[in-house]
């Protein structure tokens, strides 16, 4: 399956731990997003890369958050002092776009984050 | 802020039935729409989508309409299968990376 992959698919921590996720993109796909979803809500946009440079991030992503794609390939994202209002979804998105413009993106199952 | 909306939480229909589910944006600068599909415990799945220069676009049972001076667009789903219950998300993009997306609508197709 060539798939968007993503490692955990569950976690659970206690309040002030540091957690780090990963994200493996299609292959060929050149970017890569990650967003937060929680319950009754659509998923909300965190940052994204193109290639290897993270060319967007969200104000939502605090400075805990931390997201990194050093060779253009995986990413992590990494919460530093988790607290319990980090409890959702988190999801990644991988898409080809050969320009600037936005294009079609896949999404992987998504790591699940709770903080007790 | 709430870009893009959807005001229904959930719609149910029969078997054999359309379903129509819709969304509206309020940026202007959006010219491309999308619309996946959520299971549990799944990511959402990439369904239909439309660049604002078309008012239609077709594939298979999934219609997706836009109407760009209403700044809404519906899904049509016909005939619905009880296969296609699961959460749906409308999303909308311009330039640059960031995907904003509603709340979602729970679609139940009744057999």
């Amino acid at each position: 399956d060539t798939g968007v992959s993503q490692d955990p698919r569950h976690k659970i921590t206690k309040r002030g731990q540091n957690v780090t996720f990963r994200c493996d993109p299609i292959s060929e796909h050149n970017r890569l997003y990650w967003y937060r979803q929680t319950l009754g809500q659509g998923p909300e946009f965190l940052t994204y890369f193109q290639n290897e440079a993270q060319l967007e991030k969200s104000r939502l992503l605090s400075d805990r958050f931390s997201a990194e794609r050093p060779k253009g390939s995986f990413s992590t994202l990494e919460i530093q002092r988790t607290e319990q209002g980090d409890s959702a979804m988190y999801l990644c998105a991988s898409s080809w776009a050969p320009g600037v413009r936005a294009d079609t993106q896949y999404f992987g199952p998504g790591t699940r984050l709770t903080v007790l | 802020d709430q870009q893009v909306k959807q005001n229904s939480p959930s719609l149910s229909v029969q078997e054999g039935r359309i379903s129509i589910l819709n969304c509206d944006y309020t940026n202007s600068m959006f010219d491309y729409f999308l619309w996946y599909k959520k299971y549990p415990a799944e990511g959402p799945t990439f369904l239909i989508s439309i660049s604002s220069i078309k008012d239609k676009n077709e594939d298979g049972r999934f219609t997706v309409f836009l109407n760009k001076s209403a700044k809404h667009l519906s899904l049509h789903i016909v005939p619905s299968q009880p296969g296609d219950s699961a959460v749906y998300f409308c999303a909308a993009s311009g330039d640059g990376g960031d995907m904003r997306f509603g709340a979602g609508t729970r679609l139940t197709v009744k057999p």
